[in-house]
């Protein structure tokens, strides 16, 4: 099973200015990684598919990259909808399909 | 517009069991596999079983294996998930996604299953 690990926990960031977040995995995941984005009481958002690619209608300000292990999310001049819980999630070797942890990303 | 919608949550003792059903819409269903995720109270994400476009596969995590079934009726754009023997620790909010090229590109907005005397 692959480890997927995620930090920071907790990531203080001051609105307009740049978050970013990291994940790692515990073995190559090429690049079949996903990041999503879940705020208080909803359901988990698609953001980035195939470590870089935008899913529809997500601003260019969100840019995923990385390929092996090392995976960034980067959010370029944080807007106040941006504040919320980020997970990474590998599909390359499955079952089982493993997320990290999460990172919450909170305002300064 | 792809929607996708859980229910059949509930307070469910010990021991019990419960039948959880998705129902998809906004898209052509039987092209699709469906997937179940879940999150316990203030925790991560977890996935919980998965099924092929056809129904002819299925996978489950290890937490759930022989204890939950995952099924599907392509006639009613529908996928069930029917958990037995059910503990305390399978508290959460289940999702219903659809997967696309194995990630997971649409959610619903998730049901309560609680496990408790």
């Amino acid at each position: 099973e692959i480890e997927m690990t995620q930090s920071p926990a907790t990531l203080s960031v001051s609105p307009g200015d740049r978050a970013t977040l990291s994940c790692r995995a515990s073995q190559s995941v090429r690049s079949n990684l996903a990041w999503y984005q879940q705020k208080p009481g909803q359901a988990p958002r698609l953001l980035i598919y195939g470590a870089s690619t935008r899913a529809t209608g997500i601003p260019a300000r969100f840019t995923g990259s990385g390929s092996g292990t090392e995976f960034t999310l980067t959010i370029s001049s944080l807007q106040s909808e941006d504040f919320a819980v980020y997970y990474c999630q590998q599909y390359n070797s499955w079952p089982p399909f493993t997320f990290g942890q999460g990172t919450k990303l909170e305002i300064k | 517009e792809v929607q996708v919608v859980e229910s059949g949550g509930g307070l469910v003792q010990p021991g019990g069991s419960l039948r959880l059903s998705c129902v998809a819409s906004g898209f052509t269903f039987n092209d699709y596999a469906m997937r179940w995720v879940r999150q316990a109270p203030g925790k991560g994400l977890e996935w919980v079983s998965s099924i092929v476009d056809s129904g002819s596969d299925t996978y489950y995590a290890d937490s759930v294996k022989g204890r939950f079934t995952i099924s599907r009726d392509n006639s009613k754009n529908t996928v069930y998930l029917q958990m037995n023997s059910l503990r305390a620790e399978d508290t959460a909010i289940y999702y219903c996604a659809k997967a696309h090229n194995l990630y997971f590109e649409d959610w619903g907005q998730g049901t309560l299953v609680t496990v408790s005397s």
